[in-house]
């Protein structure tokens, strides 16, 4: 049983394009987040949900657009893709009352911007 | 805010080194402390955690002691093995509203046979 999947794992796709990222938790937990990998390797957090409501959002372009229909599920919407969002997309879950609990993260999804 | 500085990679090891990779971090309030690992193509695992000073986490060989006085969380093991190679991530979970995971940069480990 995945506790957190995410899907597709890989999306390639044209400049100028919109596109979505699918993440869903099993865990039962109250928190989503959405990370973005740069080729670095550097993570860093981009958004952050708790029981479907936004409480971060980092300085990232408005073009993404994160959407949580439950709290078992946070969506991440890209409009007008660019070169530079080519990255691999994390998405986590917790627990929040449980600050010493860790978090689960999805496998990943790689977009690629030609 | 709160931040986390790691070792700067990437390392290479002869298989049955001893490996340490440091850490520290900055953050208000009582942090809990981790290391994450990120095997190629895949996602981040956990590895191991402490979540209050002078635990220590332990996992699969690797050793991390949470040190308050010195900030420090680093990552030890006795004798590396080609299966270890990975990107190693040390992590903080502060005290804000979302309790999310602040990164280091990660550290590249190679271990040759």
């Amino acid at each position: 049983d995945t506790a957190v999947s995410q899907t597709p794992k890989y999306l390639v796709t044209q400049m100028g394009n919109d596109k979505s990222i699918k993440c869903e938790q099993n865990l039962g937990h109250d928190t989503m987040y959405w990370y973005k990998q740069d080729s670095k390797k550097f993570l860093k957090i981009m958004f952050s949900y708790n029981n479907k409501e936004l409480i971060i959002n980092e300085t990232v372009p408005n073009r993404f657009s994160p959407k949580s229909p439950d709290k078992a599920h946070l969506n991440l919407h890209i409009n007008s893709l660019e070169l530079g969002d080519s990255a691999v997309y994390f998405c986590a879950s917790s627990q929040s009352a449980l600050g010493y609990t860790e978090a689960f993260f999805g496998q990943g999804t790689r977009l690629t911007v030609v | 805010g709160d931040s986390v500085t790691q070792m700067e990679g990437p390392v290479t090891l002869s298989e049955e080194a001893f490996l340490t990779i440091n850490c520290t971090y900055t953050a208000t309030g009582y942090p809990s402390l981790f290391w994450y690992v990120q095997y190629p193509g895949e996602g981040l695992q956990l590895l191991l955690k402490a979540t209050k000073a002078d635990d220590k986490g332990s996992n699969k060989g690797f050793e991390a002691t949470y040190r308050k006085e010195t900030t420090s969380f680093h990552l030890e093991k006795g004798s590396v093995q080609v299966s270890d190679s990975a990107v190693y991530f040390c992590a903080l979970r502060g005290s804000g509203s979302a309790r999310q995971l602040t990164f280091g940069s990660g550290t590249q480990l190679t271990v040759l046979p």
